[in-house]
């Protein structure tokens, strides 16, 4: 299984909106509706943000959304906090109790 | 609290094993599917293997089918992965994480750290 393709890098300043794209294939992203988005800051473990591709777990800020479309599944952060700057990770099931995760894209909060 | 913790990690000669347990506390760990995921520091997470609450269905990443075995024991709350046949490039952080019900992951470990190196 390939790993779903993000961008290396995205950055927006404090209370703006940055998306975060990540592609995969009708084996994965297109073919379930179990997309799901990690945030991970430096030297921790990653945090559940975004799982069925838009919904968020108890805990998590609405400025935290998700969507999808075909193969491609996206994550928007609004209003950037300075806590936000982190790395993010998409992540898709894809058949067969196998799991397919992202490269990781580096958010910075300008 | 709910938390998940991970042990077992080492350094371990090319060709070795190693087994790692996984104890989960704070919830009921019977009605949760699990998985290993191993990250290389300053990469992304890689999908190692993934077992059903009942164990009746597993998943293994391409690359270590055959080499890897993963299991649980209910009663003690545990989750395993055998390893075996240990390369290089099986250096990594190795969590294991609870499936959320959405077959997504809401509760990590910290890790436990696999080299293997001559």
């Amino acid at each position: 299984q390939s790993a779903l393709t993000q961008p290396p890098s995205a950055s927006g300043s404090a209370g703006q909106s940055v998306t975060i794209s990540c592609t995969g294939t009708g084996s994965d992203i297109g073919g379930y509706q179990y997309v799901s988005w990690y945030q991970q800051h430096p030297a921790k473990a990653p945090r559940l943000l975004i799982y069925e591709v838009s919904q968020r777990p108890s805990g998590v800020p609405g400025r935290f959304f998700g969507s999808k479309s075909g193969n491609t599944a996206s994550l928007t952060v609004s209003g950037l906090q300075a806590d936000d700057e982190a790395d993010y990770y998409c992540s898709s099931y894809a058949g067969s109790d196998i799991w397919v995760f992202g490269g990781g894209t580096k958010l910075t909060v300008l | 609290e709910v938390q998940l913790v991970e042990s077992g990690g080492g350094v371990v000669r090319p060709g070795g094993s190693l087994r790692l347990s996984c104890v989960g506390s704070g919830f009921r760990f019977d009605e949760y599917g699990m998985i290993w995921v191993r990250q290389v520091p300053g990469k992304g997470p890689e999908f190692v293997s993934a077992i059903r609450w009942n164990g009746d269905n597993i998943g293994y990443e391409e690359s270590v089918k055959g080499r890897f075995t993963i299991s649980r024991d209910n009663a003690k709350n545990a989750l395993y992965l055998e390893m075996s046949t240990l390369r290089a490039e099986d250096t990594a952080l190795y969590y294991c994480a609870r499936d959320a019900g959405g077959l997504a992951f809401d509760v990590w470990g910290h890790g436990t750290m696999v080299s293997v190196s001559s």
